[in-house]
């Protein structure tokens, strides 16, 4: 397949600790975004990447989040010492480029809850 | 400030008949793209449909449709012949073009179809 993968797809942890939430973008894609959907609500936008940098890191709620991409490809979302609200599904998606048209495609999401 | 609105949290319809969705925007950018997903149980989203502020003609894409009316502030989509498998949430979404390359979400509406 060549779509947008995640990993893991669930994830249960306890609270305090960290967690690292993998995501594979497709194939050539230059952008890449990472969401967050908390039950009953839209999501969330946390963060994009274009290429290996992140012109837009606004959506990051707090200094325990942070993100990295490396070789214009795969991203890393690592939340620091987990809470109970940090559990949500957590998107990732991709895109060809910065151009107008600009679909983003989603992966299946990684499952996070915080116990 | 609500940048998405959509009003109707949940909607119902048989299938075969045609079902629309509201979605209300807020910009002040002339330049904008709309889409619109589909999240079914499995949880994935789905692009469905796009229409960019300059396009004269609303957009169609086989049974989805995008009613468009840019000084209402609306981009409502309009399913055909409705089947069962349509049966997801759809969110709404907005990207400003001037800046960067997020997507925001309504809070989506769930469609359910019944025989």
């Amino acid at each position: 397949g060549a779509g947008v993968s995640q990993s893991p797809s669930n994830k249960v942890t306890e609270k305090g600790k960290d967690v690292e939430l993998r995501c594979d973008p497709i194939s050539g894609h230059t952008a890449l975004y990472w969401y967050r959907q908390s039950l009953g609500q839209g999501l969330e936008f946390l963060i994009y990447f274009q290429g290996n940098s992140a012109p837009d890191k606004s959506g990051l709620p707090s200094d325990r989040f942070s993100a990295e991409r490396t070789g214009g490809s795969v991203s890393t979302l690592t939340i620091q010492r987990t809470q109970q609200e940090d559990s949500a599904v957590y998107l990732c998606a991709s895109s060809q480029d910065g151009s107008n048209y600009n679909e983003q495609f989603f992966g299946p999401g990684t499952r996070l809850t915080v116990l | 400030a609500q940048k998405i609105t959509q009003t109707q949290p949940g909607m119902f319809v048989q299938e075969k008949e045609a079902v629309t969705l509201d979605c209300t925007y807020d910009t002040s950018d002339p330049s904008y793209g709309l889409f619109w997903y589909k999240q079914p149980s499995s949880g994935e989203m789905i692009f469905l449909i796009y229409q960019g502020s300059y396009d004269q003609q609303n957009a169609t894409e086989g049974r989805y449709s995008l009613n468009f009316q840019k000084a209402r502030k609306s981009a409502n989509l309009v399913i055909s012949a409705s089947q069962l498998g349509d049966s997801a949430m759809y969110f709404c979404a907005m990207r400003e073009v001037p800046g960067f390359q997020k997507l925001v979400f309504g809070t989506g509406t769930r469609l359910l179809v019944s025989p």
